[in-house]
């Protein structure tokens, strides 16, 4: 099954400041490619998603890039503020054949100091 | 709000005991997933159904089950419950076929004494 490692565990960043949070998978049949933020207690939200025939997606100040060949995507937030922090799940589906269902890295812990 | 409802919002409930967690889907969505998010564990994927048929199972316990509903709720049982069942549950939605999006509802958080 699909395996997703997620880096770095925790970051503490200067407010305007870029963050980066980077993730690999291992099965090539990895199709789609979310990113959730969590805020404390609540539900994880769906903030940018990528799927694996486009390089890269923005969307104001996120970005998500995506290396099928080296099967590793990637996070940038660009001039973070306070409400950035919250932890930050990247995930990756398999698609229709398995059910779509999500492997969700391990989180990354996002600190936006003002 | 992502238009995924669950409830109860919490349950403490004792070891060995029977919970039966709810979720309804966004309006349109025909699949329902199960996540289990522990402390140690991250998110987890528990099972999929897909218009009341069973789509993909993970990790899931024997002790534990699903099912969808006509109307499109779906019911997560969990029986003779151990305190490493202490957890957050949710259950996303995501509209038919295809790698799609999934949006998460609230979450039930669930606590065995």
């Amino acid at each position: 099954g699909e395996n997703v490692e997620q880096h770095p565990s925790t970051l503490s960043v200067q407010e305007g400041d870029s963050a980066v949070i980077k993730c690999t998978y291992s099965d090539s049949a990895s199709n789609y490619f979310p990113w959730y933020k969590q805020e404390l207690g609540k539900r994880p939200q769906l903030i940018i998603d990528i799927r694996s025939n486009v390089g890269e997606k923005k969307d104001q100040r996120i970005a998500v890039t995506l290396n099928k060949t080296a099967k590793h995507f990637s996070l940038h937030i660009t001039e973070t503020q306070p409400e950035d922090s919250a932890v930050y799940f990247c995930a990756a589906s398999e698609g229709k054949a398995a059910g779509n269902k999500l492997t969700f890295g391990g989180g990354t812990r996002v600190l936006v100091k003002p | 709000d992502s238009g995924v409802t669950q409830t109860p919002k919490h349950l403490i409930t004792a070891t060995g005991q029977r919970v039966t967690l709810r979720c309804s889907p966004r309006s349109g969505d025909l699949s329902v997933y199960w996540y289990q998010q522990s402390l140690d564990q991250g998110l987890q994927f528990l099972i999929q159904y897909y218009n009341g048929e069973e789509r993909a199972k993970g990790n899931i316990l024997e002790r534990f089950s699903a099912q969808q509903f006509p109307d499109l709720h779906s019911e997560l049982n969990l029986s003779s419950l151990e305190l490493g069942d202490s957890a957050l549950y949710f259950c996303a939605s995501s509209a038919v076929g295809g790698a799609h999006e999934q949006y998460f509802g609230p979450g039930t958080r669930l606590t065995v004494t």
